[in-house]
């Protein structure tokens, strides 16, 4: 069966970087994109991008323009999300998500505290 | 930007229908914005119940259907269950862009 099964949580303070990494199994990496969406507390959903694991070529949302690159491993079949210059407004869950066919890991929670 | 719309909050009683809508700030929502229709409850991730205007998933219930009305994609709860009551969230897609609507709180009492 499909599954998004991503890295733990993170703090980390203003200013810094966080990498958060979503490894996929059940299905064939290269043959679909992944995104990342996140939800900050108490809040909706946000997207935050998209890479093609087969091209590697990336959509990104463009308040985040700049401060997100997305990568892919297709040797282990990971995805790769690092947000940069971190706010405290960018604490929220991340997930990663296999639009295409419905599937989502499970979230992990980035706090950005000094 | 787009901007997608949804009704902020609904209630539905047992076994009652409701439908939910997701609108679009530059026009009619077609099935060229691939519909998506997610669920979740509290401390869980999304959960997607209907893609591409009107498919359902494996896991999705029987009593939830997918379709366009009146411009808008919707998505009809028939025969509500307490376990229904969650935050539903639509998906549209413009070109590879992605916009969530801002989520409807859907209370079964």
């Amino acid at each position: 069966q499909v599954q998004l099964v991503q890295s733990g949580a993170e703090v980390k303070k203003p200013g810094a970087s966080v990498k958060v990494s979503c490894k996929a199994s059940g299905y064939t990496f290269t043959s679909y994109g992944i995104s990342w969406v996140r939800q900050a507390p108490g809040q909706g959903l946000e997207w935050v991008g998209w890479i093609s694991a087969y091209k590697g070529n990336t959509n990104y949302a463009q308040k985040l323009q700049g401060r997100v690159t997305m990568t892919t491993d297709t040797s282990t079949s990971t995805a790769y999300m690092e947000l940069r210059s971190l706010r405290s407004d960018d604490t929220a869950v991340y997930y990663c998500a296999r639009i295409k066919g419905g599937y989502w890991g499970q979230g992990t929670l980035v706090t950005v505290s000094s | 930007q787009a901007v997608v719309t949804q009704e902020p909050s609904l209630t539905v009683s047992p076994g009652g229908t409701v439908t939910l809508t997701c609108g679009s700030s530059t026009g009619a929502v077609t099935s060229g914005h691939w519909p998506y229709w997610l669920q979740q409850k509290p401390g869980q991730a999304p959960r997607t119940l209907i893609y591409d205007t009107s498919n359902k998933h494996s896991w999705a219930p029987a009593r939830f259907s997918g379709s366009l009305l009146g411009g808008k994609a919707a998505l009809t709860l028939s025969g509500a269950q307490p376990e229904d009551e969650a935050e539903y969230y639509c998906l549209l897609s413009y070109s590879g862009i992605v916009v969530f609507g801002g989520g409807t709180k859907l209370t079964v009492l």
